[in-house]
């Protein structure tokens, strides 16, 4: 199962949107909503940020959105902020019943 | 608090063994399906392997079928991973984590403990 492809960075200024891809394939992204995001602060455990494609769990900000067409998903970030400074991974359910992740993003703030 | 916590990870050698070990706090394993996801020094994240919330179904990565094995046990609360055949790739930090739906298989990774570090070095 080969990760899923995401860009190696994506920066911007505070308070610009940002929007990540994850691109995969018809057996993974493409074939089910089974797909998530996390934040991955260095030496912290990683955070679920969204669920199902779209569904943001609670506590998790309105700033944070996601969204799929075919075999790939994306996550938006809106009004940038500083801490939102961290590597971001995409998950997805595969039709093999395992799962994977891609191969991470790192969002840089200006 | 829901609270999953680590043990288990040490240095050894290529070819050998060792058993990880995951408590659960403030929620039932048996009522979730449950994964171990690594990630090697310097390097993304890496789904290992799922245990279902029934204990009925196991599934791996590729790079650890027929070396790693996982399990639950509900009178301890806890989620295991017995590692056989080190290799010095297997070398990462080991993170469970559980899904975010009870009586389902499928799911995200809604809690993650601090994970605990293999190394696999001669």
């Amino acid at each position: 199962q080969s990760a899923l492809t995401q860009p190696a960075s994506v920066s911007g200024s505070p308070g610009q949107s940002i929007t990540i891809s994850c691109t995969g394939t018809s057996s993974d992204v493409g074939d089910n909503n089974d797909v998530s995001w996390y934040q991955h602060h260095p030496g912290k455990a990683p955070t679920l940020m969204i669920s199902d494609v779209s569904n943001r769990p609670s506590g998790v900000s309105n700033r944070f959105s996601g969204s799929k067409s075919g075999n790939t998903a994306s996550l938006t970030i809106s009004g940038l902020q500083a801490e939102d400074e961290a590597d971001y991974y995409c998950s997805s359910y595969t039709s093999s019943s395992t799962y994977v992740f891609g191969t991470g993003t790192k969002v840089i703030v200006l | 608090e829901v609270q999953l916590v680590e043990s288990g990870g040490v240095v050894v050698h290529p070819g050998g063994s060792l058993r990880l070990s995951c408590a659960a706090s403030e929620f039932i394993v048996d009522a979730y399906t449950m994964h171990w996801v690594r990630q090697p020094p310097g390097k993304g994240l890496e789904w290992v392997s799922l245990i279902s919330w029934d204990g009925g179904t196991t599934y791996y990565a590729d790079s650890v079928k027929g070396r790693f094995t996982i399990s639950k046990d509900i009178d301890k609360n806890s989620l295991y991973l017995q590692l056989n055949s080190l290799r010095t790739e297997d070398t990462a930090l080991y993170y469970c984590t559980k899904t975010n739906y009870y009586f389902k298989d499928q799911g995200a990774f809604d809690i993650w403990g601090q994970g605990t570090m293999v190394t696999v070095s001669s």
